[in-house]
């Protein structure tokens, strides 16, 4: 039972390149969601999704997009990377009524 | 809209002293409470989370925390720290219709040994 599996885990990528973070969770979660962790300043809200085929916008979603086509996959995407996007990525999924789990994180820097 | 506070950002404690890091929340309604730990390098870690029933709850590695809703507050405590206790410190709450967790800022707890 892997939980919540990121990937990948480490990125660097150039000004206005583009790329998708995977999120794949197998524990059948309705609930999955999407944090960008930067110092001093916690973990803060990009999107989140409440079930399969639907996405809606958190705290700090500019820059990013999202898609959950499947149940298990939540999918955010930077189609034009800025060196503020540089952070660590952490997904999550839970179940109602049911704690968070969370995923070991994806590092992107972006020079 | 929710948030969570933390009042300190680094704390500095010397081994086998006791620790209290504040949380304080805004939210009206019924709220889920959570403390996780993130240690150099490594992603959060579940501490110990309040649902409902007794407030003072006891998580892993001898830490607790205590629901004041009339202060709206999760405190957590440990009477005697540890070097390995040094890690970052998030108090997390989520309620409403969606149940988003919203984080706090975290605390540093560096611990001298």
């Amino acid at each position: 039972n892997a939980g919540v599996t990121q990937t990948p885990k480490f990125r660097v990528l150039k000004t206005g390149q583009s790329m998708t973070l995977l999120c794949a969770q197998d524990m059948n979660h309705e609930y999955m969601y999407w944090y960008r962790q930067d110092p001093g300043m916690g973990l803060r809200l990009i999107h989140y999704s409440v079930g399969e085929g639907t996405t809606a916008k958190g705290e700090v979603p500019d820059g990013y997009n999202v898609s959950r086509l499947k149940k298990q996959n939540f999918l955010l995407g930077l189609e034009s990377a800025a060196p503020s996007q540089t952070s660590v990525y952490f997904c999550a999924s839970r179940d109602a009524g049911s704690g968070y789990t969370f995923g070991s994180g994806t590092r992107l820097t972006v020079v | 809209a929710q948030s969570v506070s933390q009042h300190n950002h680094h704390v500095i404690l010397s081994e086998a002293a006791s620790l209290e890091l504040g949380c304080n929340y805004s939210y009206g309604g019924t709220v889920n409470l959570f403390w996780y730990v993130q240690y150099p390098g490594q992603h959060l870690q579940l501490l110990l989370k309040y649902f409902s029933g007794d407030p003072l709850v006891k998580g892993i590695k001898g830490f607790e925390a205590e629901f004041i809703k009339s202060k709206f507050s999760f405190n957590l405590r440990k009477p005697s720290v540890q070097w390995s206790d040094t890690a970052e410190y998030f108090c997390a709450v989520n309620g409403g219709s969606q149940g988003n967790l919203i984080f706090g800022k975290g605390t540093k707890l560096s611990v001298k040994p």
